[in-house]
């Protein structure tokens, strides 16, 4: 079975860009998660879907960061424009309904410069 | 304000011996404390959780200790080998793992031969 999987694993753009992350879950997690960990810092939660539904957004930073999720599958993490404190490691963690685990994917890891 | 303070940031220690790294949360509520384990250029991996119903679990050679009326958990590694080299984060969550993960900041392990 497939992990979760995040693309690209490593980006790079300029301030004032924009930049979209991907997150395939395992397949059949309802939950799906975005985390970021900014260099030496905690792993911070960002947002929370239930299927297709944003269930938690409290931790998104500000309005230039939008989620989605198509169709309860797959996850976009869009970044506009891109500010030199963007910079971190994006990770997304899926779980089923079934159980509190959740697994989490490699990892993006954005660098604004 | 950080929830989950985690220490120490770095540790090493010899093949053989034991690795004890600390974890102190706030919010009383938090009812599921997992451990995850992140090599380099991989994404956080649960290693052992516990519940506060009980102050020992054991996996392996992974010992988790919890103190409630402290607030307070830590991960033991008995027999540390340098395959266990790898940063490691505390965390801790709200309705049974079912809410999203407050995590600490990390430590890098590394297990010297």
């Amino acid at each position: 079975e497939a992990g979760v999987t995040q693309f690209p694993s490593h980006s790079v753009i300029e301030k004032g860009q924009t930049v979209t992350l991907r997150c395939d879950p395992i397949s059949g997690h309802d939950n799906l998660y975005w985390y970021r960990r900014v260099m030496g810092k905690e792993i911070k939660f960002l947002l929370h879907f239930v299927k297709e539904s944003k269930q938690d957004e409290s931790g998104m930073p500000n309005n230039r960061f939008l989620a989605e999720r198509t169709g309860g599958t797959y996850s976009t993490l869009k970044v506009q424009p891109a500010e030199l404190e963007d910079s971190g490691v994006y990770f997304c963690a899926s779980s089923s309904q079934g159980a509190g685990e959740a697994f989490f994917g490699q990892g993006t890891r954005l660098t604004v410069v | 304000q950080q929830q989950v303070k985690q220490s120490p940031q770095s540790l090493i220690v010899q093949k053989g011996g034991i690795s004890i790294i600390n974890c102190a949360y706030e919010n009383t509520a938090f009812d599921y404390f997992p451990w995850y384990q992140q090599f380099p250029g991989k994404g956080p991996a649960l290693l052992i959780a516990i519940r506060p119903d009980v102050s020992e679990k054991k996996e392996g050679r992974f010992t988790i200790s919890f103190n409630k009326s402290a607030k307070q958990f830590s991960l033991h590694i008995m027999d540390s080998q340098p395959g266990d080299s790898a940063t490691y984060f505390c965390a801790a969550s709200m309705n049974s793992g079912y809410s999203t993960l407050t995590f600490g900041k990390g430590t890098m392990l590394l297990v010297s031969p």
